[in-house]
């Protein structure tokens, strides 16, 4: 059982590049998602799937697009990278059914953008 | 939306202590609280959730309490120990972890002093 997993661990792309981050679950789960996270501003959301073929907008969507493949993978796009889109980025997932709702996390994407 | 407050931004404790990390959140609609252990270039990692049916819940050395009435809740360790050295993040959700993602508050420096 890998979990949450994330490729690739580490990008480096040049402003105006496009990319896209894979994530892969194996735990059967409804739900993913996407964060970033900043030096000093938590974790914050961009976008998710409550369940396979639905998208939303979370917190920080400007600049991103997801597609949800299947209901194991679901990815991430930066169409045009921005200076401002270097980050950390996390998926994760969770089981939608029943009270064990914890969001498992991927190991993380570190993305530079120059 | 939803907005998590996270005090104190660092926090540094001897070893044997106590530490209490506090949050407080909006939106009175959050019925889920998760909190989260970092360590330095890992994933961010479930170590206890409280959900709003409940006051309080511990396991071993680690306790939330929560009060809606305030809308406030907290992370208690007790005996601090060296692993616990990490950041640690609050979180709220409507859903119970489920469908809409989680909104983090923006971390504490749990420094555990020797």
């Amino acid at each position: 059982n890998a979990g949450v997993t994330q490729t690739p661990k580490f990008q480096v792309l040049k402003t105006g590049q496009s990319m896209t981050l894979q994530c892969a679950q194996d735990m059967n789960h409804n739900s993913m998602y996407w964060y970033r996270q900043d030096p000093g501003m938590g974790l914050r959301l961009i976008y998710y799937s409550a369940s396979e073929g639905t998208t939303d907008k979370g917190e920080v969507p400007n600049g991103y697009n997801v597609s949800r493949l299947n209901k194991r993978e679901f990815s991430l796009r930066l169409e045009s990278a921005a200076p401002s889109q270097t980050s950390v980025y996390f998926c994760a997932s969770s089981a939608l059914a029943g009270p064990n709702n914890e969001q498992f996390f991927g190991p993380g994407t570190r993305l530079t953008v120059l | 939306g939803e907005n998590v407050e996270q005090h104190p931004s660092t926090l540094s404790v001897q070893e044997g202590d106590s530490a209490v990390i506090k949050c407080t959140y909006s939106d009175s609609a959050s019925n889920y609280f998760p909190w989260y252990k970092q360590e330095l270039g890992k994933r961010p990692q479930l170590i206890i959730d409280i959900r709003s049916n409940v006051g309080e819940k511990k396991d071993q050395r680690i306790a939330v309490t929560l009060n809606k009435t305030a809308k406030h809740f907290s992370l208690h360790i007790t005996e601090t120990q060296p692993e616990d050295s990490a950041v640690y993040f609050c979180a709220a959700s409507r859903t119970g972890g489920g469908a809409d993602g989680l909104t983090f508050g923006k971390g504490t420096h749990l420094i555990i002093q020797p």
